[in-house]
């Protein structure tokens, strides 16, 4: 099975300039996550999406950052203008999702990850 | 809003040693937990997860155990190898996706 895909693997942008992050999820896959970390901290969720809809997207800083997934499957992220602490990895994640049973809570599947796009701006 | 919290690293240890990552969380609803691992040079892969209170998950020797009552899943291992020597990350999914800052690990031989 594919794993997730995502381009490019790195870029250096100056500040000001805009960027784009393109990801594939795995086949079939209904959530996809795109998350930023930095050096020494945790990924940070931007955004997550189930099929085309928006779940969450709290802490997407939207005067600079949006994001599209169209028809449910592919995704982009696009950063315009970029500022000097926008660098970071930013990681494309997807899950399966598994519904609730009768009575019962929904319960979340394990990501699968890409390799990330590493950005510098300078 | 949801949090996780790991123990602060880095962590030592000498190969064959006991190794305990503390993880706390809080969150609504019914959160599933994990812990995923970084290996230098590679991304992001799951190591284990537990679904509801009082599930085990285990992987390569490692064990995490869901408590809902301390609202923690601490990861442990009863002998670590120099090659466990990586970046641990503990996260939560209730509907949104949370992760710790993570805790590295390095096994000397």
């Amino acid at each position: 099975e594919a794993g997730v895909a995502q381009s490019p693997r790195y870029k250096i942008i100056e500040k000001r300039q805009s960027v784009a992050f393109w990801c594939n999820p795995i086949s079939g896959h209904a959530t996809l996550y795109w998350y930023q970390q930095i050096l020494g901290q945790g990924p940070k969720l931007l955004i997550q999406f189930q099929n085309n809809g928006v779940v969450d997207d709290s802490q997407l800083p939207k005067d600079r950052f949006s994001a599209e997934r169209l028809k449910g499957v592919d995704s982009t992220l696009k950063i315009q203008p970029a500022k000097l602490e926008d660098s970071a990895v930013y990681l494309c994640a997807s899950s399966s999702y598994i519904p609730g049973t009768s009575g019962g809570e929904s319960s979340y599947n394990e990501q699968f990850f890409g390799p990330g796009t590493r950005l510098t701006v300078l | 809003g949801d949090s996780v919290t790991q123990m602060e690293g880095p962590v030592t240890l000498s190969e064959e040693a006991f190794l305990t990552i503390n993880c706390t969380y809080t969150a609504t609803g019914y959160p599933s937990l994990f812990w995923y691992v970084q290996y230098p040079g590679e991304g992001l892969q799951l190591l284990l997860k537990a679904t509801k209170a009082d599930d085990k998950g285990s992987n390569k020797g490692f064990e995490a155990t869901y408590r809902k009552e301390t609202t923690s899943f601490h990861l442990e291992k009863g002998s670590v190898q120099v090659s466990d020597s990586a970046v641990y990350f503990c996260a939560l999914n209730a509907g949104k996706s949370t992760f710790g800052d993570g805790t590295t690990l390095t096994v000397k031989p």
